[in-house]
C-alpha cells in the first residue's frame, strides 16, 4: 500500500516568500501529480511528474525517483496562491487511481 | 479547454435515500474515477471504470455504492441508503489512459442530514 505524506500541513508566509512544499511517497510510482484545491472545493492539476524537474510560470516541481521524494515550489508569492497544495502517487496502471497525500494549506498574507 | 462536468454542484438528502451524482467525462478520455473527501480529509478513491466495466475498487466502495455509464457521455455515482458518514465532497476525474494526467470535476458536495 502507497502512503504519501507532506510536509507541513500548514504554512503561512509572506507576499513574496519563496515557498517549498515537500511530498514522500513509499512504494514505486510512475508519476507524481501536484495538485491545488482552492476554497470552493475544485481540483485542478498543476503538474504531472516522472522524472527531474518542470516549472509553469512561478510553479516549479521536481522529483527524485531514488529517494521517493518530490517538491512543489512558489517563487515570488502572492495571496491568490493561497490554496490547498496536494500531491498525489501514481502507480500508473490506470485503473489504479491516484493516491493523495493530506494536503498543505497555504496562506500568503499581503 | 476541455472540462469535466459534475452535476449537481451541492446535494442533501435525507438519510437512507438513494442520491445519484453525475458527471460527464471529457469525451476522448478512456478512464473515469469517482473520488470521495470528507470535510477536513484527504481525497480517498473510490473506483475506476474502464470499457464499461470497473477496473478497480477501494475498500469504501462496497454494495451500498455502484457506478454506470449509462450512454455514450454521463458517468454516474449512485448511492442507496445514504447514511450521514457519506456526507462528502465527490469528485469525478478522467484520465486519456496509463501516463496522462487527470481532469478533475469541479465535486459535488453531499450531505446527508
Amino acid at each position: 500500500k502507497n502512503e504519501v505524506e507532506q510536509s507541513p500541513q500548514n504554512l503561512t508566509a509572506q507576499e513574496g516568500e519563496f515557498i517549498t512544499i515537500n511530498c514522500s511517497y513509499s512504494v514505486g510510482i510512475s508519476a507524481l501529480h501536484w495538485l491545488q484545491q482552492h476554497p470552493g472545493g475544485g481540483i485542478v492539476s498543476l503538474f504531472m511528474l516522472s522524472s527531474g524537474k518542470k516549472k509553469h510560470g512561478r510553479l516549479i516541481a521536481t522529483i527524485n525517483i531514488q529517494e521517493k521524494h518530490s517538491s512543489l515550489h512558489i517563487t515570488a508569492s502572492h495571496p491568490r496562491d493561497s490554496a490547498v497544495y496536494i500531491c498525489a502517487a501514481d502507480l500508473g496502471g490506470g485503473a489504479d487511481g491516484l493516491t493523495f497525500g493530506k494536503g498543505t494549506h497555504l496562506i500568503i498574507q499581503p | 479547454e476541455p472540462e469535466v462536468t459534475q452535476t449537481p454542484s451541492h446535494q442533501v438528502t435525507q438519510m437512507g435515500q438513494e442520491v445519484i451524482l453525475r458527471c460527464v467525462p471529457i469525451s476522448n478520455h478512456l478512464y473515469f474515477y469517482w473520488y470521495r473527501q470528507i470535510l477536513g480529509q484527504k481525497v480517498e478513491f473510490l473506483v475506476s471504470f474502464y470499457n464499461n466495466e470497473i477496473s478497480e475498487k477501494s475498500e469504501i466502495f462496497d454494495d451500498q455504492f455502484s457506478v454506470e455509464r449509462p450512454d455514450g457521455s454521463n458517468f454516474t455515482l449512485k448511492i442507496r441508503s445514504t447514511k450521514l458518514e457519506d456526507s462528502a465532497m465527490y469528485f469525478c476525474a478522467s484520465s486519456p489512459g496509463p501516463g496522462y494526467g487527470y481532469t478533475f470535476g469541479s465535486g459535488t458536495r453531499l450531505t446527508v442530514v
